[in-house]
């Protein structure tokens, strides 16, 4: 079964400051994809990137940037010169196709509450 | 283009009403969602729909909650008879291509249910 763990709970951080917010997941599957979603606190879910298991190249997109490495079966998330708007609830999501290759889930982490503070 | 939205916004009910919760996903995508949120428990598929198919329903916590979608355009998660344990934020989420996992899904604005 397919298994995402967010251990960081809360961060809280002043502003400017880089933030790294961990994921790792747990997968049998060799071809999976990964997903990072924020939950700002006006409640909804913003997708912010996907990543699928063939590609490790990290990924930059402005202040945000996402480190893939499969060897440690992790997908951080680093926020550069974080920002007060930057507070939200933080999902590392995993995909995998289940056996017949037509159905699948995506399974959330807990989140992580990040908290910058001016 | 309009995102997935969701009808109510906010919900307060008593134990023992029948509650229903109203998506409309995002046109042209295959795939829809519910979801649970809760504190305790964190974010929980309920059941989702391919080409407007129920294929998995095993989140559904009890025969209380079920789920339709009609056509391709409309979705209902219904309680019935609601508690006071069913209080949370519930999501409807679309995807563009059914059955595909690479896809991201969008997520609906929510709607949260107090059941008291």
């Amino acid at each position: 079964a397919q298994k995402v763990t967010q251990a960081q709970t809360e961060i809280s951080v002043v502003e400017k400051e880089d933030v790294t917010l961990d994921c790792v997941y747990e997968t049998r599957d060799t071809t999976y994809y990964l997903f990072w979603y924020k939950q700002p606190p006006s409640g909804e879910l913003v997708f912010l990137i996907r990543r699928n298991s063939f590609d490790e190249q990290n990924e930059i997109s402005g202040r945000y940037s996402w480190n893939f490495q499969k060897s440690t079966s992790s997908f951080n998330f680093t926020i550069t010169a974080s920002q007060v708007v930057d507070s939200a609830v933080y999902f590392c999501a995993l995909s995998e196709v289940e056996s017949g290759g037509s159905n699948y889930k995506l399974t959330f982490g807990k989140g992580t509450l990040l908290t910058v503070n001016p | 283009d309009a995102g997935v939205i969701q009808s109510p916004r906010h919900e307060v009910t008593e134990m023992g009403q029948e509650v229903t919760l109203r998506c409309k996903p995002i046109s042209g995508h295959n795939s829809l969602f519910w979801y649970r949120q809760t504190m305790m428990r964190g974010l929980e598929l309920l059941i989702y729909f391919n080409n407007n198919v129920p294929i998995d329903d095993s989140g559904m916590p009890e025969d209380r909650f079920s789920a339709k979608m009609p056509n391709a355009s409309f979705s209902t998660l219904k309680i019935q008879p609601s508690e006071p344990r069913d209080s949370a934020v519930y999501f409807c989420a679309s995807s563009p291509r059914a059955g595909k996992a690479s896809y991201e899904q969008y997520f609906g604005p929510g709607t949260r249910l107090t059941v008291t």
